[in-house]
């Protein structure tokens, strides 16, 4: 079945440290891929998406390419801020499906 | 538009009480998510309905949960003779779906902490 598969964190950066966030998926149809950020005590809000190959999604300053032939949406950012401390989710959906399939997430922490 | 609410945002009960979380959808959209996540875990699908109708239930969701959506507004998820493995937190999302497709945005709300002691 479809899947998707994150880095595990946590990830522990310095303020304006480079981030890279890995995220690798399988699905047997052509899938969208989102990143959501859930901050503590709250629910996930979309970062952003990419809908086919080669889409890149950005967003306050994150960017994801959708990468077919490696089946891969690497979160990055170039200069990370404390305020983006919170987990990263990645996640596809299928056309023709009705539910989102999440990883297990990555616990970001960035130290001042 | 005041996004996806969900109330109560916590909920302590005793093992084999009943409990109830109610999501409230962003106004007009048809398609409205259950999902329950565990710490450390992303977000796993329980169920889905477009409009009023249920359209499908994970294996997650066994015979004592119960969600439902009247006339496809606001949606009710109900858990009877909680078990402490049912401590989660259960999310609640929607969406617009004119057509299938796999870009569509689901919309989260902040979620139900439940914690069964």
């Amino acid at each position: 079945g479809d899947s998707v598969t994150q880095m595990e964190g946590p990830v522990t950066l310095s303020e304006e440290a480079f981030l890279t966030i890995n995220c690798t998926y399988t699905a047997t149809g052509y899938p969208s891929l989102f990143w959501y950020v859930q901050y503590p005590g709250e629910g996930l809000q979309l970062l952003l998406k990419a809908t086919k190959a080669d889409d890149k999604g950005s967003n306050k300053g994150f960017e994801a390419t959708y990468r077919k032939e490696t089946t891969s949406f690497h979160l990055e950012k170039g200069s990370v801020q404390v305020s983006d401390s919170a987990v990263y989710f990645c996640a596809l959906s299928t056309s023709g499906t009705y539910k989102y399939i999440f990883g297990t997430g990555t616990r970001l922490k960035v130290l001042a | 538009d005041t996004g996806v609410s969900q109330n109560p945002r916590h909920k302590i009960t005793k093992r084999g009480q009943n409990v109830t979380f109610r999501c409230d959808p962003i106004s007009e959209h048809n398609r409205l998510y259950w999902y329950r996540q565990t710490l450390g875990q992303g977000p796993e699908f329980l169920t889905y309905f477009q409009n009023e109708a249920q359209l499908e239930k994970s294996r997650l969701l066994s015979d004592r949960f119960s969600a439902e959506r009247p006339k496809g507004s606001f949606s009710t998820l109900e858990i009877q003779r909680t078990e402490q493995g049912d401590s989660a937190m259960y999310l609640c999302a929607s969406s617009f779906v004119r057509t299938e497709y796999s870009g569509n945005t689901i919309y989260f709300g902040e979620g139900s902490w439940l914690t069964v002691v």
